[in-house]
């Protein structure tokens, strides 16, 4: 069974200091791994996956994450937080099993301070 | 391109009622899931339909809740004899099936269930 962690519920950092969301899931076939970003009120939106390839993977708004597969995390970075980051994100796996829920963490409230 | 649309965004059901939410999926997409937030948590996958078709409902309550896609017309996630419990954020996904590992899910922006 798949399942995903989220260390910290809630992350607070100034404006233009880095981002780490911290995410480690388990899975027990090689995973398919997804950030969302959830703004209030609004659906999800994709910011970015990891599927084969390169395990440094780059998405929108200048975020990136990392598949570490020997720590089996996916943690999500920025460089420089916006006060436009605060948001909720979410972390989420996928297994390449032909079962094609997706299993989320529970999330991770990201303050960026003036 | 529209995205996924959901209606209503917001409903209020008395206990006992039944609550209808649907579901557009994104032109093209032909396959629909349905996941459920309560309050101060993840989402929960309920629900991987296809047109026509139920594929996974693992995560569905056994009694009250139901869903269909059918060949023509919006998903419709349908909750008989509302509980104060079902009170919830209601998100559907779509896919376009291009191959496993591209098969994205598009999120819709909710529906946000209050049982009086």
């Amino acid at each position: 069974a798949q399942s995903v962690t989220q260390l910290g519920s809630h992350v607070s950092v100034s404006e233009g200091a880095l981002v780490l969301l911290r995410c480690n899931y388990s899975s027990s076939v090689p995973p398919y791994l997804f950030w969302y970003v959830q703004y209030p009120n609004q659906g999800l939106q994709l910011l970015l996956k990891y599927t084969t390839g390169a395990t440094l993977v780059k998405g929108i708004n200048g975020f990136e994450a990392e598949f570490k597969k020997s720590e089996t995390s996916f943690h999500l970075t920025k460089p420089s937080a916006h006060m436009s980051d605060a948001a909720e994100y979410f972390c989420a796996v996928c297994e390449d099993t032909g079962r094609r829920a997706l299993t989320f963490g529970s999330g991770t409230r990201l303050q960026v301070q003036p | 391109n529209a995205g996924v649309m959901q209606n209503p965004r917001h409903l209020v059901r008395r206990r006992g009622q039944e609550a209808r939410l649907r579901c557009s999926p994104m032109k093209g997409h032909s396959h629909v899931y349905w996941y459920r937030q309560l309050p101060e948590e993840g989402l929960k996958f309920m629900v991987y339909l296809q047109k026509e078709n139920i594929i996974d409902e693992s995560g569905m309550p056994k009694e009250r809740f139901s869903a269909e896609f059918p060949k023509e017309g919006p998903s419709i996630l349908r909750i008989q004899q509302v509980v104060r419990g079902d009170s919830a954020a209601y998100f559907c996904a779509s896919s376009q099936r291009t191959g496993f590992g591209t098969d994205t899910q598009y999120f819709g922006p909710g529906t946000r269930l209050t049982v009086l």
